[in-house]
Parts: structure tokens; C-alpha cells; sequence
């Protein structure tokens, strides 16, 4: 079965300051998705970038970037010039290439201090 | 384009009761997704529905629950008998087509029931 592990429960990072957030993930199969979340306190969950397993070069949306490191089965999370609106818990989720649910890691809790 | 709409936002029940919980996929999409959230955890998937199918159930306790998605109108999931276990997250997604491909889930804002 497929597990997502997301080592740091909590991590800290001064406005405008780099912070990386990690993920690994076991999987067998070869054709996957993997996406982070963002749960701010309003609970509503918004996805934050995402990375298909083909492709080589690495996902970035505006701050957002992440390092993917397949053989090493590693997915982390770059947030660059973190804002205070950027506090939230951070949530990876992986999805096999033929499966419909997600499978999520228990979460990182970031805080950014101004 | 109105997102995924779930109601209610909150629900109380009391233990025995019967709670459900509705989720209005976003207009276009026909695969609708309940996953659960306790207290300082991640989301867990329950179950996957189409329009009058359920496709996948594993994550479904076998009792108590139930879902479905009908031809018209909003998924419903259904918790009967609620004991406090049950208090938690509980979140609808959608997608608009098969999830061959990488087809985000757009996530709906998550009833919260308390069971007291």
C-alpha cells in the first residue's frame, strides 16, 4: 500500500525568509501524481502545486517550488519570500496514475513570524 | 463558477442520532470524493462516487456509513447511530472526469460535526 510521510510537524520561518518543507512517500507503481495542500485556519484545503511522476523537470508556481527526487522517492516543498498569509498546515498527497482517492501525510503545521 | 458547496458548515448531533452531510460537486464535474479529518490529522478517504455508482468503498467503515451520489441532486454521506468517535472534518472534493490524467480535486470548505 501506498503511505505519504511528512517528517516535521512543525517548522517556523521569518517573513520573507526560504523555509522547506519535506515529504517522502513508498509507492510500487511508476505512474503517479503528487500534490501539496494548504489548509489554512478557514480549513478550506487549496491546492498549492503539483508534479506528475513523468516528468523530470520540477514543478513552480510563482513562490512555490518543489524539489522532486524520484528514486529517492522525495518530494519537498519550497516557499521563497514567505509571506504571513503563507501560515497554514501544509499537506502532501500522492494519487496512483489509475486511482481515483488522494493519500495524504499528517501534515506539517508552518508559522511565519514577522 | 461556484466551487464545491457542502452543507451544513457545522452539524451537532447526539449520540444515536443520525447525521448527513451534502456536497454540490462544481458544475461539469461527475466524480465526487468524501475524505475525513480528525483532530490534528490528515485527510483520509472514505469513499469515490460517479453519478449512481460508487467506485471505490475501501475507506468506508463497514458499518453506519453510507453514500451516494443520484442521478440529480448532491452527494449525501449518511452516519448513523453517531458516537463521539465520528466528531470530525468531514470533506467532499470533485473532479470532472475519469482521474486517468492529473486532474486536481477541488476540495469543498468541510462540515464539521460534533457528536456530544
Amino acid at each position: 500500500a501506498q503511505t505519504v510521510t511528512q517528517s516535521q510537524p512543525e517548522m517556523s520561518v521569518q517573513e520573507a525568509e526560504t523555509v522547506t518543507l519535506s515529504c517522502t512517500y513508498d509507492t510500487s507503481e511508476s505512474d503517479y501524481y503528487l500534490f501539496w495542500y494548504k489548509q489554512p485556519p478557514s480549513r478550506q484545503m487549496i491546492l498549492v502545486i503539483r508534479q506528475e511522476a513523468y516528468k523530470q523537470q520540477n514543478a513552480t508556481e510563482n513562490r512555490f517550488s518543489v524539489n522532486f527526487q524520484k528514486a529517492a522517492k522525495s518530494f519537498s516543498l519550497k516557499i521563497s519570500d514567505s509571506q504571513l498569509g503563507d501560515a497554514a498546515m501544509y499537506f502532501c498527497a500522492y494519487r496512483g496514475g489509475s486511482q481515483g482517492n488522494l493519500i495524504f501525510g499528517k501534515g506539517t503545521k508552518l508559522s511565519v513570524k514577522p | 463558477n461556484a466551487g464545491v458547496m457542502q452543507n451544513p458548515r457545522h452539524l451537532v448531533r447526539r449520540r444515536g442520532q443520525e447525521a448527513r452531510l451534502r456536497c454540490s460537486p462544481m458544475k461539469g464535474h461527475s466524480h465526487v470524493y468524501w475524505y475525513r479529518q480528525l483532530p490534528e490529522e490528515g485527510l483520509k478517504f472514505m469513499v469515490y462516487l460517479q453519478k449512481e455508482n460508487i467506485i471505490d468503498e475501501s475507506g468506508m467503515p463497514k458499518e453506519r456509513f453510507s453514500a451516494e451520489f443520484p442521478k440529480e441532486g448532491p452527494s449525501i454521506l449518511r452516519i448513523q447511530q453517531v458516537v463521539r468517535g465520528d466528531s470530525a472534518a468531514y470533506f467532499c472534493a470533485s473532479s470532472p472526469g475519469t482521474p486517468v490524467g492529473s486532474y486536481e480535486q477541488y476540495f469543498g470548505p468541510g462540515t464539521r460535526l460534533t457528536v456530544t
